[in-house]
């Protein structure tokens, strides 16, 4: 159980150009999930935090206008990272939970590269 | 703001020795986790300790909390090569599903 899948898992594009990557529940549902952002040989950094049918909650720091969260249902959040730049490139990563202060669980991550 | 800081940072060990991985966080958390990351892959949940004196045990890896000292530990016994990871550690609190991870132990066995 607690199975979290990301789509895609590496994504190459270019400068400029905008890119989706969706964060699904596969066997629960995920009131509340979250989207890490971790650069090389770097620790997780938490970007935003997304309820269903609510405005996602973003960190200090972070571009809302930029790093666009959709949250619409209770198995499925997207991030679009828009306007890509090459400092965007890095390994993204959501996490879920059933909300109500319950374990997160990690999605297997997405590689994005911008050239 | 809650920190969260591990040492060492990086540790490289022989085979069959054994070593302890630190985690001190800076304010009264709740829950406390140890995490694995492999090179290009996400996280894999090793063990979640809630309370002050637990310790939980998986294989050669043991955990420990103590919520006093706002340490916990990361214990590895007779290591094996299959061990070498990035181990995180990540602490929350009561009221916060906020998640806030340590700097990582980038963990290499040697043979």
């Amino acid at each position: 159980g607690a199975v979290v899948s990301q789509h895609p898992s590496r994504v190459i594009c270019k400068s400029g150009t905008s890119v989706k990557i969706e964060c699904r529940s596969l066997d629960f549902q995920a009131t509340t999930m979250f989207w890490y952002r971790q650069f090389p040989k770097q620790s997780l950094m938490l970007m935003a935090t997304s309820n269903e049918g609510s405005k996602a909650t973003y960190e200090q720091g972070v571009e809302k206008d930029k790093f666009l969260i959709n949250h619409a249902s209770l198995t499925l959040s997207t991030l679009t990272v828009t306007s890509a730049h090459p400092e965007d490139s890095s390994f993204y990563i959501c996490s879920a939970s059933e909300g109500g202060y319950n374990e997160q669980f990690f999605g297997p991550g997405t590689r994005l590269t911008v050239l | 703001e809650l920190k969260v800081e591990q040492n060492p940072l990086f540790l490289s060990m022989q085979e069959g020795k054994n070593y302890t991985i630190y985690c001190n966080y800076s304010t009264t958390s709740d829950r406390l986790y140890w995490y694995r990351q492999d090179p290009g892959k996400s996280l894999e949940s090793l063990f979640v300790l809630l309370s002050n004196g637990a310790v939980k045990q998986e294989g050669r890896l043991m955990a420990s909390l103590d919520t006093k000292a706002r340490l916990s530990t990361l214990h590895i016994t007779a290591a094996v090569h299959d061990l070498s990871a990035t181990y995180f550690c990540a602490v929350d609190r009561l009221g916060n599903e906020k998640l806030t991870f340590g700097t990582g132990t980038r963990l290499t066995i040697i043979p």
